[in-house]
């Protein structure tokens, strides 16, 4: 089974801030990763897919990127709305979720 | 629009059985996949399986095989997932969402069912 990582498991930000999340894989899976936002009491939003394919309505704040092993999703501006937990998921072998990050205010 | 209505809360005696609903509406049922995925209290998400609703094929997470049964009725746009000999550790946020195989993201979601497993 492939088992995904992220890092850091938590970050604290403040409002404009650049954040990045890392994720990665134990085995190459290209670029078949999505990453998810949840925030308590409202469900899973997909945000990325594909490593770098912005889903539609998604703000364009948020980027990813990466192939292989290793992935980043990129929050360019932290906006109050953007605290939250974000995970990635590969879709490569199965449909596995890595751990999690969990983004709050500073 | 696209929703998913899932089944309401459960309460279930350890080794008992469990089935949540998920009805879609808004789209064409058979047209694409549908995914469950759970989420423990303080845990990440956890991927269970999927069902092909147009195929009626099935693929299950190895730590559920055995356990767990996906089945759809395309007549009522409903897919169900089933788990078996409940454990305390079972307790969970049960979701469904629908799958896009262009992308292979998860682009809609179930409100969520919590199941508790108690004695």
């Amino acid at each position: 089974d492939i088992q995904m990582t992220q890092s850091p498991s938590s970050l604290s930000a403040s409002v404009g801030d650049r954040v990045t999340i890392t994720c990665r894989a134990s085995q190459s899976i290209s670029t078949y990763l999505n990453w998810y936002q949840h925030k308590p009491g409202i469900v899973p939003k997909l945000l990325i897919y594909g490593a770098s394919g912005l889903q539609s309505g998604v703000p364009s704040r948020f980027s990813g990127s990466g192939s292989g092993t290793d992935f980043t999703l990129t929050i360019s501006s932290l906006q109050p709305e953007d605290f939250a937990t974000y995970y990635c998921q590969q879709t490569y072998s199965s449909f596995t979720f890595g751990p999690g990050t969990k983004v709050d205010i500073k | 629009q696209v929703q998913l209505v899932q089944s309401g809360a459960e309460v279930k005696k350890p080794g008992a059985s469990v089935k949540v609903s998920c009805k879609a509406s808004g789209y064409t049922f058979s047209t694409y996949g549908m995914h469950w995925v759970r989420q423990a209290p303080g845990q990440s998400l956890e991927w269970m399986g999927w069902i092909n609703a147009g195929h009626d094929s099935t693929r299950y997470s190895q730590k559920f095989q055995g356990r767990v049964t996906i089945t759809r009725d395309t007549s009522a746009s409903t897919a169900y997932m089933e788990l078996s000999s409940l454990r305390s550790e079972d307790t969970a946020v049960y979701y469904c969402a629908r799958y896009m195989v262009p992308t292979r993201g998860f682009d809609y979601w179930g409100q969520g069912t919590l199941v508790t497993v108690s004695s």
